[in-house]
């Protein structure tokens, strides 16, 4: 079935660095999201992107549809105490499987102030 | 702005026992997911329902039955409760693009 890469699984940061994570895929989606999930909540939407090449920013964050259709990253520029949480991303491919909507495993961020 | 809302928030069940996690949406969204997340597993699909009125078996269905009730309401069946099945349970939204994620039940099975 289609799956997706994401890296790192966690990263502990300092306060004020900057930060990278991606998603790779064999397929191709049409549409890529970011979600944040905070304890205890449920996951957040923070970007959706949707076509290939797009860059689109939502303050400190910023994420880009990877021109291949096949990855995706998110960058968070000058970490802050409460960025701590868990990031997803997810791709959606119209005609898949699973719904359509494929997440990968996750990053834990974990920013010491 | 309710968005997708889950009920119960918690809840702890004996083995065996029987329960219904519900989940309702006011985004008027055709597609509804369950998921159920572990610790270090990430979110993993249950069941989903494209429309309303056809539901389809995700990555781990065994144990769960659903019912897609109406376009608005999506629920998730325990019939016999075993203790691999703490875990907890979201319920998701979806259009044609964005997914939009409830709050969460967090089931106990002692």
């Amino acid at each position: 079935g289609q799956q997706l890469n994401q890296s790192p699984q966690s990263m502990f940061i300092q306060e004020g660095e900057d930060v990278s994570m991606n998603c790779t895929s064999s397929s191709i989606f049409n549409t890529w999201l970011w979600y944040k999930q905070e304890p205890g909540e449920g996951p957040v939407l923070l970007i959706a992107l949707y076509k290939a090449g797009e860059l689109t920013s939502n303050g400190r964050l910023t994420a880009q549809f990877g021109i291949t259709r096949k990855d995706s990253f998110l960058n968070i520029s000058a970490s802050i105490p409460s960025d701590v949480g868990i990031y997803f991303c997810a791709g959606r491919n119209y005609g898949g499987s699973q719904g359509n909507l494929i997440f990968g495993k996750g990053t834990k961020l974990s920013v010491k102030p | 702005n309710a968005g997708v809302t889950q009920t119960p928030k918690f809840q702890v069940l004996k083995t065996g026992q029987s329960m219904t996690l519900q989940c309702a949406q006011d985004m008027n969204h055709n597609s509804m997911y369950w998921y159920r997340q572990d610790p270090g597993m990430g979110l993993r699909l249950i069941y989903y329902s494209a429309s309303e009125g056809t539901t389809d078996k995700g990555e781990v269905p065994n144990g769960y039955n659903v019912s897609r009730l109406n376009k608005r309401e999506f629920s998730l069946r325990l019939e016999s409760a075993a203790p691999s099945q703490t875990s907890v349970y979201f319920c998701a939204s979806s259009g044609s693009f964005e997914a939009f994620f409830g709050q969460g039940t967090r089931l106990t099975v002692v």
